[in-house]
């Protein structure tokens, strides 16, 4: 069963700094793996989708990498804002690939 | 716009009335979903749907019915709601890639609702 962890579950930084979020997977057959975004009391939105053939996918500030073998996921955002501040989930499919399951997510806080 | 609505976004209800949550996305995808979301506990997922007229349980199921009969649609129905049920519910869509796999799933703005 596919079971998905995040580490930190919070973390504050200051404006300006690079910083990294960390996803760990425990079934490593996945066929892509999603980072999303979450503000209090809103839906999720999309960030990054990387397909089990990729090593990493980049969006703007973001890059999201993937290493299958060792079950991580990072998101790094360069150049952290005040509104980049939200939870960020990453999910993974199970085995048969039709479900996800998710993190608990890390709630991020970058301060002006 | 591509997007995928709920309704109502807040309800307040007693224990065993009957009540429907409606999901609708207007990006002709295959597959949709519903998850429940409570704190320390994560998103969790309640029914899937990967095309109309097939549907099969998440992880949470008990106490929830779901029905598909139009692509766009994928109501979820509460027949007899208990306190327990009280969360923050969301629906999902997404297309279905190769091997049916979920691709970026696009979620709706969720329901906020408190069953005394």
């Amino acid at each position: 069963k596919q079971e998905v962890t995040q580490i930190p579950a919070a973390l504050s930084v200051p404006e300006g700094e690079n910083l990294v979020l960390n996803c760990s997977f425990t079934d490593s057959a996945i066929y892509n793996l999603q980072w999303f975004r979450q503000d209090p009391g809103k839906g999720l939105t999309s960030l990054l989708l990387i397909q089990s053939s990729q090593r990493e996918q980049t969006s703007g500030r973001l890059n999201a990498s993937l290493d299958k073998s060792s079950g991580r996921s990072t998101l790094y955002i360069a150049a952290s804002q005040p509104g980049d501040s939200a939870t960020y989930l990453c999910a993974a499919p199970n085995t048969g690939f039709q479900k996800l399951v998710f993190g608990t997510g890390t709630r991020l806080l970058v301060s002006p | 716009e591509a997007q995928v609505t709920q309704n109502p976004r807040y309800l307040i209800t007693v224990t065993g009335k009957k009540l429907t949550v409606t999901c609708s996305q207007n990006m002709n995808h295959e597959y949709m979903s519903w998850y429940r979301q409570d704190p320390g506990l994560g998103l969790r997922q309640i029914y899937y749907s990967m095309n109309v007229e097939v549907t099969d349980k998440g992880d949470v199921p008990e106490g929830y019915k779901v029905s598909r009969k139009e692509k766009r649609n994928f109501p979820l129905i509460l027949e007899s709601p208990s306190p327990n049920q009280t969360s923050l519910y969301f629906c999902a869509s997404s297309f279905l890639g190769s091997q049916g796999a979920v691709e970026t799933q696009y979620f709706g703005p969720g329901t906020r609702l408190l069953v005394l």
